[in-house]
């Protein structure tokens, strides 16, 4: 089967550094997309991984170990404009064609 | 501004009625996705096309239809048939459904039961 897990909730300290794991099993794999997306507001593209490694973008880096089927996000200098959810999504060949599985979302909440 | 609007932002439909989703991108993205999100649950794939008058069944298309007549946009149609409307629909576009293309998501419509 197709499964993707994430922690349902995570809190960190403003200023903190924090990392969101995600683990999946899939049929197949051509990549992995991490979402931000604030309550009640569109998904926002963060990152992308397909090959192994760490993919840094200033604050946010994502890491992926195909191996593992393991990736995270490591999110630095957290501000409070950081509290949202992330969602990790994992692209299976084996699934409809450009289909993207979601993972549930991990709520952060960042506190002074 | 390039984007992908999603009309009404809030949406009710009574008992036994069809009602229409709004999705228009100025992106020239040719795959167009919509999604449904349920509180607690991932993304899941209602419909998704990858080129104008050509459409597939996602993962939960009962009681949903789309039509794609032009690249710009992308309406759904929830029918009397979809027994659980009530949740998040989110339109999405990617340049193509090519491995490395990101989706890009518009606001989002609420639709509520009354």
């Amino acid at each position: 089967g197709q499964n993707i897990d994430q922690p349902t909730e995570m809190t960190a300290t403003e200023g903190a550094i924090v990392q969101i794991n995600c683990t999946y099993q899939t049929s197949g794999f051509n990549g992995l997309f991490w979402y931000q997306q604030h309550a009640g507001e569109a998904p926002t593209f963060l990152s992308y991984n397909v090959l192994d490694g760490l993919e840094e973008k200033g604050r946010f880096s994502s890491f992926l170990s195909r191996s593992k089927g393991y990736s995270y996000l490591l999110l630095k200098e957290l501000q409070m404009k950081d509290s949202a959810s992330y969602l990790c999504a994992v692209r299976d060949p084996g699934g409809s064609q450009g289909n993207l599985i979601f993972g549930k979302g991990t709520k952060l909440s960042v506190k002074p | 501004d390039g984007g992908i609007t999603q009309s009404p932002k809030y949406l009710f439909r009574k008992e036994g009625q069809n009602v229409t989703l709004s999705c228009e991108q100025n992106l020239n993205h040719d795959a167009m996705y919509w999604y449904r999100q349920d509180p607690g649950q991932g993304l899941r794939l209602i419909y998704y096309s990858q080129i104008v008058n050509d459409f597939q069944k996602g993962d939960i298309a009962e009681g949903y239809s789309v039509s794609r007549e032009k690249k710009e946009s992308f309406p759904l149609t929830v029918t009397s048939a979809q027994k659980n409307p009530t949740a998040f629909y989110l339109c999405a576009s990617s340049i193509t459904t090519g491995e490395n293309q990101p989706q890009h998501f518009g606001d989002g419509t609420r639709l509520s039961i009354l």
